[in-house]
């Protein structure tokens, strides 16, 4: 079955950018989407479809995805950005969708 | 706008039952679904149910899992049956607006807490 995998945790300091990828076999063949989770609350979705953003979600959140790795870059990091951030895509193959194991972005 | 409600203490062996109620928008033409996340885990996608009754879920649960709707009344279920304290975990409900690539979701519920103890 498909497997996608992120690393555990990302640090960025304030006012630089966080990159978090999601890794998988061909993952360029596929529309990845990104969500972010705060404690507590339910995930929001950030970037669809690779690289499109929802209303009301900042400028400075975009995606890209090519061959084996997807990621999610965070310009200009905010405190609030602190987060978890998880990746999914649909597994056709198997018929239903999956998530990534979720990154916890720190803010230092 | 989703609205999710279901019992939230569970003993083994018994089955879960969330009911989500979808307000504005809709219901047809929509993919519902629903998510859970064990506490301080991941999450995990546990199977959706389109505006015809047709149904599909995780492989890994698909054996005790029923998700069905209710077009009359806007709304969409789960039952989970022969819960273990494995299956404790924050429960979403949540749509996707088209199945495939095009699966992601864009609107959530609140989230339900279900505790599995006996």
């Amino acid at each position: 079955s498909y497997v996608l995998t992120q690393p555990p945790s990302v640090s960025v300091a304030p006012g630089k950018t966080a990159r978090i990828t999601c890794g998988g076999n061909k993952i360029g063949s596929k529309s990845v989407h990104w969500y972010q989770q705060t404690p507590g609350q339910a995930p929001v979705l950030v970037i669809y479809y690779d690289s499109d953003r929802p209303s009301g979600i900042p400028e400075r959140f975009s995606g890209s995805n090519s061959g084996n790795t997807a990621t999610l870059t965070i310009s200009r990091v905010e405190a609030g950005d602190e987060a978890d951030y998880y990746c999914q895509v649909w597994d056709s193959d198997s018929d239903h969708t999956l998530f990534g194991g979720g990154t916890k972005l720190t803010v230092l | 706008q989703l609205q999710q409600w279901g019992a939230g203490l569970l003993k083994p062996s018994e089955t879960l039952s969330l009911k989500c109620a979808v307000y504005g928008g809709t219901f047809s033409g929509n993919y519902w679904s629903w998510i859970r996340q064990p506490p301080g885990k991941g999450l995990e996608w546990i199977g959706e149910v389109n505006y015809s009754g047709a149904s599909n879920s995780n492989p890994s649960l698909k054996s005790r899992v029923t998700i069905s709707v209710d077009t009359s009344k806007n709304q969409f279920y789960l039952k989970l049956n022969s819960v273990t304290a494995a299956d404790t975990a924050v429960y979403w409900c949540a749509r996707a607006p088209s199945r495939g690539d095009g699966y992601y979701m864009d609107v959530w519920g609140k989230g339900t807490t279900v505790i599995v103890s006996s």
